[in-house]
Protein backbone atom coordinates (compact mmCIF):
# COMPACT_ATOMS: atom_id res chain seq x y z
CA UNK A 1 0.00 0.00 0.00
CA UNK A 2 1.35 3.70 -0.88
CA UNK A 3 1.70 5.85 2.50
CA UNK A 4 3.39 9.18 1.88
CA UNK A 5 5.52 10.48 4.69
CA UNK A 6 6.45 14.00 6.39
CA UNK A 7 7.74 15.40 8.94
CA UNK A 8 4.93 17.38 11.37
CA UNK A 9 7.15 20.40 11.69
CA UNK A 10 10.09 22.28 10.41
CA UNK A 11 11.40 25.57 11.24
CA UNK A 12 14.00 28.67 9.82
CA UNK A 13 15.03 31.90 10.04
CA UNK A 14 13.53 34.52 8.01
CA UNK A 15 16.06 34.62 4.84
CA UNK A 16 17.14 31.23 5.09
CA UNK A 17 16.87 28.10 3.13
CA UNK A 18 14.75 24.68 4.27
CA UNK A 19 14.45 21.18 2.34
CA UNK A 20 11.38 19.69 3.27
CA UNK A 21 11.27 15.98 2.81
CA UNK A 22 8.07 13.56 1.26
CA UNK A 23 8.71 10.22 1.48
CA UNK A 24 7.26 7.24 -0.98
CA UNK A 25 6.82 3.57 0.80
CA UNK A 26 9.08 0.94 -0.93
CA UNK A 27 8.17 -0.33 -4.45
CA UNK A 28 7.03 3.30 -5.23
CA UNK A 29 9.96 4.89 -5.53
CA UNK A 30 9.22 5.83 -9.79
CA UNK A 31 5.78 7.74 -8.28
CA UNK A 32 5.56 12.00 -8.59
CA UNK A 33 4.35 13.74 -5.82
CA UNK A 34 3.00 17.39 -6.04
CA UNK A 35 3.50 20.06 -3.39
CA UNK A 36 0.87 22.17 -2.35
CA UNK A 37 0.80 25.04 0.48
CA UNK A 38 -1.76 26.22 2.81
CA UNK A 39 -1.15 29.41 4.13
CA UNK A 40 -3.27 30.09 7.61
CA UNK A 41 -7.19 30.19 7.27
CA UNK A 42 -6.88 29.56 3.15
CA UNK A 43 -7.23 27.04 0.77
CA UNK A 44 -4.07 24.65 -1.12
CA UNK A 45 -2.39 25.96 -3.46
CA UNK A 46 -0.29 24.17 -5.82
CA UNK A 47 3.27 24.85 -5.90
CA UNK A 48 4.82 21.99 -8.04
CA UNK A 49 4.89 18.38 -9.55
CA UNK A 50 8.25 16.47 -9.01
CA UNK A 51 9.28 13.83 -11.10
CA UNK A 52 11.35 10.58 -9.73
CA UNK A 53 14.39 12.01 -11.88
CA UNK A 54 13.98 15.58 -9.98
CA UNK A 55 12.83 17.74 -12.89
CA UNK A 56 9.52 20.01 -11.62
CA UNK A 57 6.87 21.50 -13.23
CA UNK A 58 6.10 24.68 -11.17
CA UNK A 59 2.59 26.16 -10.96
CA UNK A 60 1.49 29.36 -12.72
CA UNK A 61 2.98 32.56 -10.64
CA UNK A 62 5.28 30.37 -8.08
CA UNK A 63 8.27 32.32 -7.69
CA UNK A 64 11.96 30.79 -8.39
CA UNK A 65 12.50 30.70 -4.40
CA UNK A 66 10.80 27.52 -4.70
CA UNK A 67 12.33 24.19 -6.34
CA UNK A 68 11.84 20.85 -6.25
CA UNK A 69 14.03 17.28 -6.56
CA UNK A 70 14.28 13.77 -6.05
CA UNK A 71 16.44 11.00 -4.48
CA UNK A 72 15.18 7.12 -4.66
CA UNK A 73 12.42 7.23 -2.64
CA UNK A 74 12.22 10.97 -1.19
CA UNK A 75 11.02 14.01 -2.70
CA UNK A 76 11.72 17.15 -1.74
CA UNK A 77 10.78 20.78 -1.67
CA UNK A 78 13.50 23.95 -1.02
CA UNK A 79 12.26 27.12 -0.26
CA UNK A 80 15.31 29.77 -0.14
CA UNK A 81 15.32 33.14 0.84
CA UNK A 82 12.54 32.33 3.19
CA UNK A 83 10.16 35.14 3.79
CA UNK A 84 7.25 35.86 6.70
CA UNK A 85 4.78 34.63 4.19
CA UNK A 86 6.35 31.20 3.58
CA UNK A 87 4.60 30.18 7.08
CA UNK A 88 2.26 27.56 6.61
CA UNK A 89 1.55 23.88 6.10
CA UNK A 90 3.05 21.93 3.04
CA UNK A 91 1.15 19.39 1.79
CA UNK A 92 2.90 16.33 -0.37
CA UNK A 93 0.26 14.55 -2.44
CA UNK A 94 0.64 11.47 -5.04
CA UNK A 95 -1.79 9.56 -6.95
CA UNK A 96 -2.18 6.74 -9.34
CA UNK A 97 -5.31 4.50 -11.17
CA UNK A 98 -8.18 5.36 -9.13
CA UNK A 99 -6.63 7.11 -5.85
CA UNK A 100 -5.14 9.79 -4.95
CA UNK A 101 -3.17 10.34 -1.52
CA UNK A 102 -1.80 13.16 1.01
CA UNK A 103 1.16 13.57 3.61
CA UNK A 104 0.48 14.48 7.09
CA UNK A 105 1.73 17.79 6.22
CA UNK A 106 4.73 19.84 7.10
CA UNK A 107 4.02 22.80 9.19
CA UNK A 108 6.98 25.21 8.69
CA UNK A 109 7.39 28.37 10.67
CA UNK A 110 9.51 30.95 9.77
CA UNK A 111 11.12 32.23 12.76
CA UNK B 1 -9.63 31.97 -15.87
CA UNK B 2 -9.57 28.52 -14.28
CA UNK B 3 -11.70 28.54 -11.31
CA UNK B 4 -13.53 26.27 -8.87
CA UNK B 5 -16.00 27.27 -6.81
CA UNK B 6 -17.73 25.06 -3.86
CA UNK B 7 -21.37 26.01 -2.20
CA UNK B 8 -23.98 23.82 -0.80
CA UNK B 9 -21.92 23.61 2.94
CA UNK B 10 -23.61 24.27 6.51
CA UNK B 11 -25.23 22.46 9.39
CA UNK B 12 -26.71 19.36 8.96
CA UNK B 13 -27.75 16.68 12.25
CA UNK B 14 -26.07 13.51 12.68
CA UNK B 15 -27.81 10.71 9.87
CA UNK B 16 -28.48 13.66 7.91
CA UNK B 17 -27.92 14.04 4.39
CA UNK B 18 -26.17 17.46 1.69
CA UNK B 19 -25.29 17.47 -1.50
CA UNK B 20 -22.27 20.05 -2.64
CA UNK B 21 -21.61 21.54 -5.76
CA UNK B 22 -18.28 22.66 -7.75
CA UNK B 23 -19.07 25.27 -10.26
CA UNK B 24 -16.12 25.33 -13.02
CA UNK B 25 -14.91 28.04 -15.40
CA UNK B 26 -11.87 27.87 -17.68
CA UNK B 27 -12.46 24.53 -18.56
CA UNK B 28 -15.08 21.46 -18.72
CA UNK B 29 -16.19 19.05 -15.97
CA UNK B 30 -16.51 16.56 -18.48
CA UNK B 31 -13.20 16.12 -19.91
CA UNK B 32 -11.00 16.90 -16.67
CA UNK B 33 -10.33 14.45 -14.04
CA UNK B 34 -12.39 16.05 -10.63
CA UNK B 35 -11.71 15.07 -6.64
CA UNK B 36 -13.53 16.03 -4.05
CA UNK B 37 -10.72 16.53 -0.82
CA UNK B 38 -11.73 17.50 3.31
CA UNK B 39 -9.71 19.05 5.60
CA UNK B 40 -11.14 18.44 9.38
CA UNK B 41 -10.60 21.00 11.89
CA UNK B 42 -7.01 21.33 12.60
CA UNK B 43 -6.09 18.41 10.48
CA UNK B 44 -4.50 17.44 7.10
CA UNK B 45 -6.02 16.99 3.98
CA UNK B 46 -8.40 13.46 2.88
CA UNK B 47 -8.90 12.47 -0.57
CA UNK B 48 -12.24 11.67 -0.66
CA UNK B 49 -13.40 10.29 -4.53
CA UNK B 50 -12.24 11.19 -8.09
CA UNK B 51 -14.11 11.01 -11.08
CA UNK B 52 -12.60 10.43 -14.95
CA UNK B 53 -13.54 12.23 -17.81
CA UNK B 54 -14.80 8.99 -19.19
CA UNK B 55 -16.77 9.09 -16.11
CA UNK B 56 -15.30 6.40 -13.72
CA UNK B 57 -15.88 6.70 -10.02
CA UNK B 58 -13.20 6.20 -7.19
CA UNK B 59 -13.72 6.41 -3.66
CA UNK B 60 -11.83 6.18 -0.07
CA UNK B 61 -12.48 3.66 1.99
CA UNK B 62 -13.88 6.03 5.00
CA UNK B 63 -16.90 7.03 2.33
CA UNK B 64 -17.38 4.47 0.27
CA UNK B 65 -20.97 3.75 -0.14
CA UNK B 66 -22.22 7.00 1.76
CA UNK B 67 -20.86 9.51 -0.62
CA UNK B 68 -21.68 9.60 -4.52
CA UNK B 69 -19.63 11.85 -6.49
CA UNK B 70 -21.19 13.21 -10.14
CA UNK B 71 -21.59 15.57 -12.74
CA UNK B 72 -23.65 17.70 -14.95
CA UNK B 73 -22.07 18.75 -17.71
CA UNK B 74 -24.45 21.32 -19.43
CA UNK B 75 -23.84 22.78 -16.10
CA UNK B 76 -20.47 22.44 -15.93
CA UNK B 77 -20.28 21.67 -11.94
CA UNK B 78 -19.34 18.77 -10.25
CA UNK B 79 -21.11 17.18 -7.23
CA UNK B 80 -21.09 15.43 -3.77
CA UNK B 81 -23.63 13.58 -2.89
CA UNK B 82 -23.53 12.85 1.11
CA UNK B 83 -25.74 10.17 3.34
CA UNK B 84 -25.52 9.15 6.35
CA UNK B 85 -23.44 12.19 7.37
CA UNK B 86 -21.22 11.46 11.13
CA UNK B 87 -19.93 13.95 13.37
CA UNK B 88 -16.40 12.71 11.85
CA UNK B 89 -17.04 14.63 8.80
CA UNK B 90 -17.59 17.52 9.92
CA UNK B 91 -14.61 19.49 7.61
CA UNK B 92 -14.23 22.12 5.13
CA UNK B 93 -14.82 20.34 1.35
CA UNK B 94 -12.59 21.30 -1.43
CA UNK B 95 -12.83 20.16 -5.19
CA UNK B 96 -9.47 20.05 -6.88
CA UNK B 97 -8.60 18.97 -10.64
CA UNK B 98 -6.40 17.16 -11.83
CA UNK B 99 -3.23 18.91 -13.79
CA UNK B 100 -3.35 16.94 -17.12
CA UNK B 101 -6.17 14.17 -17.11
CA UNK B 102 -5.64 10.96 -17.72
CA UNK B 103 -1.32 11.36 -17.15
CA UNK B 104 -1.16 13.84 -14.43
CA UNK B 105 -3.08 13.53 -11.24
CA UNK B 106 -1.16 16.35 -9.48
CA UNK B 107 -3.98 19.06 -7.96
CA UNK B 108 -3.26 21.74 -9.92
CA UNK B 109 -6.55 23.90 -9.04
CA UNK B 110 -8.20 23.91 -6.51
CA UNK B 111 -11.71 25.55 -4.96
CA UNK B 112 -12.11 27.87 -1.84
CA UNK B 113 -13.78 25.11 0.11
CA UNK B 114 -17.19 24.63 1.56
CA UNK B 115 -17.86 24.21 5.54
CA UNK B 116 -19.77 21.50 6.23
CA UNK B 117 -20.71 21.18 10.00
CA UNK B 118 -22.56 17.66 11.59
CA UNK B 119 -24.03 18.09 14.66
CA UNK B 120 -24.98 14.99 16.88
Amino acid sequence: QLVVTQSPSASASLGASVKLTCTLTSGHTAFAIAWHQQQPEKGPRYLMKVNSDGSHIKGDGIPDRFSGSSSGAERYLTISSLQSEDDADYYCQTWGTGFRVFGGGTKLTVL
Amino acid sequence: DVQLVESGGGLVQSGGSLRLSCVASGFSVGTNYLSWVRQAPGKGLEWLSVIYAGGSTYYADSVKDRFTISRDNSKNTLYLQMNSLRGEDTAVYFCARDRLSGSDGAFAVWGQGTMVIVSS
